[in-house]
């Protein structure tokens, strides 16, 4: 049981560079997270999808787009890279939206770098 | 929107030294509150949560009480140890989604 899971772990790009980042989850969950972790600003909630198949937008989805491939895995895409874009991010999970009584459980993080 | 703030760190102790971290919270009505924890190089995970006033959150020696009175959820630990060097996150749950605090860097000294 590897809980939720993040690739890649670390990744440095161009400004202007697109990619993937992906996550799964092994838990059976409905409701899936993206974050980014800023240094002063705790996390900020970019995109959710309650359950498969819906995706909305957090406090913070310029730039970004998701997908709900199926229940298990939820991936984060920059199409276009900026160095704002500069952050860690961490995927998480929970039983239903905001998890039952809040529990959400993250993956170990991505640290993004753009350059 | 609501929202929590804590106590900006660094926080630097001694380890067996009593910690505290203040958190407030502004909210419309009564929201659970939760404390999350970052140990170094890894994802957040739940320490302890509260979901109505006076409930009292416990965990690894850790402890919060759901203030509404002082729309507070501070957290203490009466004895630190090295290994509770970590971030900490105050939350609070707002419709669908968790708001976090900045988070508090704690470091424990042997």
């Amino acid at each position: 049981n590897a809980g939720v899971t993040q690739t890649p772990k670390f990744q440095v790009l161009k400004t202007g560079q697109s990619m993937t980042l992906q996550c799964a989850q092994d838990m059976n969950h409905n409701s899936m997270y993206w974050y980014r972790q800023d240094p002063g600003m705790g996390l900020r909630l970019i995109y959710y999808s309650a359950s498969e198949g819906t995706t909305d937008k957090g406090e913070v989805p310029n730039g970004y787009n998701v997908s709900r491939l199926n229940k298990r895995e939820f991936s984060l895409r920059l199409e276009s890279a900026a160095p704002s874009q500069t952050s860690v991010y961490f995927c998480a999970s929970s039983v239903g939206l905001a998890g039952a009584l809040g529990t959400q459980y993250f993956g170990p993080g991505t640290r993004l770098l753009v350059l | 929107g609501d929202s929590v703030t804590q106590m900006e760190g660094p926080v630097t102790l001694s380890e067996e030294a009593f910690l505290t971290i203040n958190c407030t919270y502004t909210a419309t009505g009564y929201p659970s509150l939760f404390w999350y924890v970052q140990y170094p190089g890894e994802g957040l995970q739940l320490l302890l949560k509260a979901t109505k006033a006076d409930d009292k959150g416990s965990n690894k020696g850790f402890e919060a009480t759901y203030r509404k009175e002082t729309t507070s959820f501070h957290l203490e630990k009466g004895s630190v140890q090295v290994s509770d060097s970590a971030v900490y996150f105050c939350a609070l749950r707002d419709d669908y989604k968790l708001s976090f605090g900045a988070g508090t860097t704690v470091t424990v000294r042997a």
